[in-house]
């Protein structure tokens, strides 16, 4: 069984749209996370919910809005579609916030044309 | 701020041991970790340390910690071609957040 799932596993899309890439946790955990990976391997936190509350909120453009309907989703939904939006988004949940082990899913490459 | 840095390559031979180095700043670090990704796929969990340890051993692998000098190490012992992968170096200090590495991609020679 998939314990972190991410759909879909490719995107592409044009400059401007929306999309929204989905997260699912089957783990049982009470924290989930978003990281954005750029063309460099850098992997940097964008957002985590604990228990459907946001706890992290970095620098990201508002374009990028969150949503948790339950402690086993964290979606992750963007609006006007930039170029350099293009990267790999993993979803990763957790138990807890305290620095327990944090279990990634497969990665949305999204690709902006 | 918080700070995580591992050189970028490191490539070795198959059979021989490959450490893997990386360097953090925040003192507040609570947990160490390793991560692997190999291409394609996500990030998985190698193994961690809690801070006040100073060894953990896991079958092949070995990571040392040296808190004074927040310096921590990943030694894999016989190195397969299947450990060619980046590494991901992370810490969880006091806040929320899990700092990661810019990864240290393993090339192993047959």
């Amino acid at each position: 069984d998939t314990a972190v799932s991410q759909t879909p596993k490719y995107l592409v899309t044009q400059m401007g749209n929306d999309k929204s890439i989905k997260c699912e946790q089957n783990l049982g955990h009470d924290t989930m996370y978003w990281y954005k990976q750029d063309s460099k391997k850098f992997l940097k936190i964008m957002f985590s919910y604990n228990n459907k509350e946001l706890i992290i909120n970095e620098t990201v453009p508002n374009r990028f809005s969150p949503k948790s309907p339950d402690k086993a989703h964290l979606n992750l939904h963007i609006n006007s579609l930039e170029l350099g939006d293009s990267a790999v988004y993993f979803c990763a949940s957790s138990q807890g916030t305290r620095g327990e082990t944090q279990y990634f899913g497969p990665g949305t490459r999204l690709l902006v044309l | 701020g918080e700070d995580v840095e591992q050189s970028l390559f490191l490539s070795v031979r198959e059979g021989d041991s490959s450490v893997i180095n990386c360097t953090y700043t925040d003192s507040s670090s609570t947990y160490l970790y390793w991560y692997k990704q190999e291409p394609g796929a996500g990030l998985q969990l190698l193994t961690y340390i809690f801070s006040n340890m100073d060894m953990k051993q896991d079958q092949r692998l070995t990571v040392l910690l040296n808190k004074k000098d927040k310096h921590l190490s990943l030694r894999i012992a016989d190195t397969q071609t299947g450990d060619s992968a980046i590494y991901f170096c992370a810490e969880r200090g006091g806040g929320f957040k899990t700092i990661f590495g810019a990864g240290t991609r393993l090339f192993v020679k047959a």
